[in-house]
């Protein structure tokens, strides 16, 4: 059946960046756009951006522009954010869902503090 | 961006009562190969989201007959009949026909 593991809770601070995972399983993970999708404490979704990890092709809500970065990697079926310059801002849970968003990961609490 | 604007934003509903919610997109959702992407997606407390319908309509595997989509174009709705105790959480629409994908500021069900 069809996976999505994220990586675990991350406590980071200001300025600095992160990087989380999102392993696949159960299906061809190069055939499927994977999408990150941000929500903030007691707020609602929002798209962040998708990844094609076949050829590596990205597409990225303007918003999220230079804050994140999607990476895949074809050989373990993983794929990546990157999120930089921390701020307060970025504290949130943090999934990723297969194409179509038929599939969600447990998502991943990102908490920016000093 | 295209905004999804979902009304009401709380539902207080009886177990066994029927629940509607209404999504308004700022422009058409149908995209140029004639498919509209509207989906409704669930959250339960403290779970991750789940699609529920795909393409206005489209229910997901094992989710119940009790949830239906209708619409088009700018207007769509979906329907709960019987409501259970389980279908308790926000529901958001989502649009997928352009970029960025867009989500409603999602409907919180709740028990009367």
């Amino acid at each position: 059946q069809v996976q999505l593991q994220q990586s675990g809770t991350e406590l980071v601070k200001p300025a600095s960046s992160v990087k989380i995972s999102c392993k696949a399983s159960g299906y061809t993970f190069t055939s499927n756009y994977m999408h990150w999708i941000r929500q903030q404490p007691g707020n609602g979704l929002e798209w962040i951006g998708w990844i094609y990890p076949g050829n590596g092709n990205t597409k990225y809500n303007q918003k999220f522009d230079g804050k994140a970065t999607l990476t895949a990697d074809k050989s373990s079926s993983t794929a990546y954010m990157q999120l930089s310059s921390l701020t307060s801002e970025d504290s949130a849970v943090y999934f990723c869902a297969r194409e179509e968003l038929v599939y969600w990961g447990q998502g991943v609490m990102v908490t920016v503090s000093s | 961006d295209i905004v999804m604007t979902q009304t009401p934003l709380s539902l207080s509903v009886a177990i066994g009562q029927s629940a509607s919610i209404s999504c308004k997109s700022s422009q058409s959702l149908k995209y140029s190969d004639g498919k509209t992407y509207l989906n409704w997606v669930f959250q339960s407390p403290g779970q991750s989201p789940k699609r529920l319908i795909y393409q206005v309509s489209k229910l997901d595997s094992g989710v119940p007959d009790r949830f239906s989509g209708t619409g088009s174009e700018t207007d769509f709705t979906l329907k709960i009949s019987r409501v259970e105790a389980e279908d308790l959480g926000v529901y958001y629409c989502c649009q997928g026909s352009y970029s960025p994908y867009t989500f409603g500021a999602g409907t919180k069900l709740e028990l009367k």
